[in-house]
């Protein structure tokens, strides 16, 4: 499989404050990078489509404003969480997709805690 | 909109002993089924999948899954689980462009 990877693992923050999380396509170049927000003891819930050189595709109930995804590059997506609240804490997974494949291939996940 | 159940939340056993995780989805046209695994502490990796043709599919470490469509299944089964098997399962459907996941089973082999 592909490595994907994700910066940084675990980060506790402040409400109020922005997060940044990195995720690095080191074997391919990714068109599309997926990003997943995992609640305990609940099944990995698909947040938005991060396409290259376009504007992310959120899915329902995703706030824009809040989950900002940039995909400025082929290798590098990244999920900042603006504002952030308790609410945002949780387990957050990037993955990316080779083109003309259904196969995805998994960051090993950012731990969120904000207090 | 699509829907995974994985009805085993928690499954422990011993080793040698045979594994059966259920998965049940929702959709019934075309679809491309999978399932992972999440080792502790490590990110989900492949065990399979299933795009068409038999439905008896083998994966890595010994695992397989049969896919009936009338019962829109997909169950993962083992014959003879060993202690390094400890971890989290999911299962999932990919269509209409995107992964669905169900909730997951952990699965605790003792030695």
């Amino acid at each position: 499989g592909a490595v994907v990877s994700q910066h940084p693992s675990w980060v506790i923050c402040k409400s109020g404050t922005s997060v940044k999380i990195e995720c690095r396509s080191l074997d391919f170049q990714a068109t599309t990078m997926f990003w997943y927000r995992q609640f305990p003891k609940q099944s990995l819930m698909l947040m938005a489509t991060s396409n290259e050189g376009s504007k992310a595709t959120y899915e329902q109930g995703v706030e824009k404003d809040k989950f900002l995804i940039n995909h400025a590059s082929l290798t590098l997506s990244t999920l900042t969480v603006t504002s952030a609240h308790p609410e945002d804490s949780s387990f957050y997974i990037c993955s990316t997709q080779r083109d003309y494949s259904e196969e995805q291939y998994f960051g090993p996940g950012t731990r969120l805690t904000v207090t | 909109a699509q829907s995974v159940s994985q009805h085993n939340h928690h499954v422990i056993l011993s080793e040698a002993a045979s594994l059966e995780l259920g998965c049940n989805y929702s959709y019934g046209g075309t679809v491309n089924l999978f399932w992972y695994v999440q080792y502790p502490g490590q990110h989900l990796q492949l065990l399979l999948k299933y795009f068409s043709g038999d439905p008896l599919v083998k994966g890595i470490k010994g695992f397989e899954a049969e896919f009936i469509k009338s019962k829109f299944s997909f169950n993962l089964r083992k014959p003879s689980v060993q202690w390094s098997d400890t971890a989290e399962y999911f299962c999932a459907v990919y269509n209409f462009n995107k992964f669905y996941f169900g909730s997951g089973t952990k699965l605790n082999v003792k030695p």
